[in-house]
């Protein structure tokens, strides 16, 4: 099976601006989820989704959102950019069970603001 | 709210010696615990995970972890460490198993250095 794959994998956008990272997971696998990974912050969850639905969120603001479509790929879209968002931004995808579920990473997309 | 500590920033251990990274975690109920590594400019592999039962847990490339309840610990060790092992290592909780698994709060990582 082929792993997770995340587009682009490297960004450079400038404060303002909006931005769309996209994630295909694993072939049946219905849940993703996104992260963000700073050296400050470390890895910060920052929602799933499952089925098209929203699932879990994490603790940012509404410039962070995300969507996932009929096929389990999902994007993840970034407003009014700070530079504060520059981090690697990865995608995890996994079954979506309840219990003993197991995320996959994605190698992430490297967004720098400037 | 669940929390995970790693209290070692960066290790250094020879090639061939033992290793272990510490983890503490705070939760409470039994939590779901997890290894990932990640190589530079990589996302993140998964070593092992812990749900129940064995509290002595395999993983790949020759990690083991060992579940302490009563320490609040995940420790993960190798008994002969190779360069390849460089890598920085995080310990995660499944933040809460009753509304879903997939919401990981990881630790800061332990950034592991090989020395010849």
């Amino acid at each position: 099976k082929a792993g997770v794959t995340q587009t682009p994998r490297y960004l450079i956008k400038t404060r303002g601006q909006q931005v769309t990272l996209s994630c295909s997971p694993i072939s049946g696998h219905r849940s993703v989820s996104w992260y963000q990974q700073t050296p400050g912050q470390g890895l910060q969850f920052l929602f799933e989704y499952f089925s098209e639905t929203q699932r879990n969120k994490g603790n940012f603001p509404g410039r962070f959102s995300g969507r996932q479509f009929s096929n389990s790929r999902s994007e993840m879209n970034v407003s009014t950019l700070e530079l504060g968002d520059s981090a690697l931004y990865l995608c995890a995808s996994s079954e979506g069970r309840p219990v003993g579920d197991e995320q996959f990473f994605g190698p992430g997309t490297r967004l720098t603001v400037l | 709210a669940q929390s995970v500590t790693q209290p070692d920033i960066h290790i250094t251990v020879s090639e061939g010696a033992s290793l272990e990274l510490r983890c503490n975690y705070s939760y409470g109920a039994t939590p779901y615990l997890f290894w990932y590594v990640q190589s530079p400019g990589q996302g993140l592999q998964l070593l092992l995970k812990y749900f129940s039962g064995d509290t002595l847990v395999q993983g790949i490339k020759g990690f083991e972890a060992e579940f302490k309840r009563s320490q609040s610990s995940f420790n993960l060790r190798k008994p002969s460490v190779h360069w390849s092992d460089a890598a920085e290592y995080f310990c995660a909780v499944a933040s809460d198993p009753n509304t879903g698994f997939q919401k990981l709060v990881f630790g800061t990582g332990t950034r592991l250095l090989v020395s010849p």
